[in-house]
């Protein structure tokens, strides 16, 4: 079936880096975007942007520009999310989402989600 | 940005109980709009898309409906499985952007 499974749990330090990975299966990799999406504890859900594992291109939401960068190895069916200086503001839940697209049309939604990744910035 | 503005925040209702989730865009989306289920610890599964569509594998008691700028997802008998929050999602434009969501509660 189709599935994303993302990394495990990480412990950042203010100003530090981490990198969150989701491997896909069950489904052609590089026909779909990969999408990123956080939920702060309690929170509701913040898009921070996308990528193409076919074209290379990827965009992100403004708030994260300069701080995000989005990646994939078609190779092992994986895309990354790597979110520099962080602050205690970055801890959150991270999901990797896959887009499907309708077809003959523009709609399109996020459908599966990877399990979420738990990344705490503390000092 | 598009805000997309859920109502109500929370509500509490009983097993069998029909419910009426809304959610409003600031500016018209066509029927650019998904409905996501979240269960507390776990993450968001599609419900709906493009406004009306049910995904496959959900139960047909889920209902969606509107376009424009107003939206509405139906549960017509709640099952204790459906306690949880429902996020709506405009995918009309980038940056995408999510409802408050709505908890569903147990009276």
């Amino acid at each position: 079936q189709v599935q994303l499974v993302q990394s495990g749990a990480e412990v950042k330090k203010p100003g530090a880096s981490v990198k969150v990975s989701c491997k896909a299966s069950g489904y052609s990799f590089t026909s779909h975007d990969i999408n990123w999406v956080r939920q702060a504890t309690g929170q509701g859900l913040e898009w921070m942007g996308w990528m193409n594992p076919n074209t290379g291109n990827r965009g992100y939401v403004q708030k994260f520009q300069g701080r995000v960068t989005m990646t994939c190895n078609t190779s092992i069916n994986t895309a990354y999310m790597e979110l520099s200086s962080l602050r205690s503001e970055d801890t959150a839940v991270y999901y990797c989402a896959r887009v499907t697209v309708a077809v003959g049309d523009w709609m399109n939604w996020f459908d599966p989600w990877g399990q979420g990744t738990l990344v705490t910035v503390s000092s | 940005d598009i805000q997309m503005t859920q109502s109500p925040s929370s509500l509490s209702a009983s097993v069998g109980d029909r419910v009426t989730i809304a959610c409003r865009a600031s500016q018209s989306i066509s029927n650019y709009l998904n409905w996501y289920q979240q269960k507390p610890g776990k993450a968001p599964n599609l419900l709906i898309y493009a406004a009306s569509n049910l995904q496959s594998g959900v139960p047909s008691r889920f209902s969606g409906s509107g376009s424009g700028a107003d939206f509405t997802l139906t549960i017509s008998s709640l099952q204790p499985e459906d306690f949880a929050t429902y996020f709506c999602e405009q995918s009309f434009s980038t940056p995408r952007t999510f409802g408050q969501g709505t908890k569903v509660e147990i009276k």
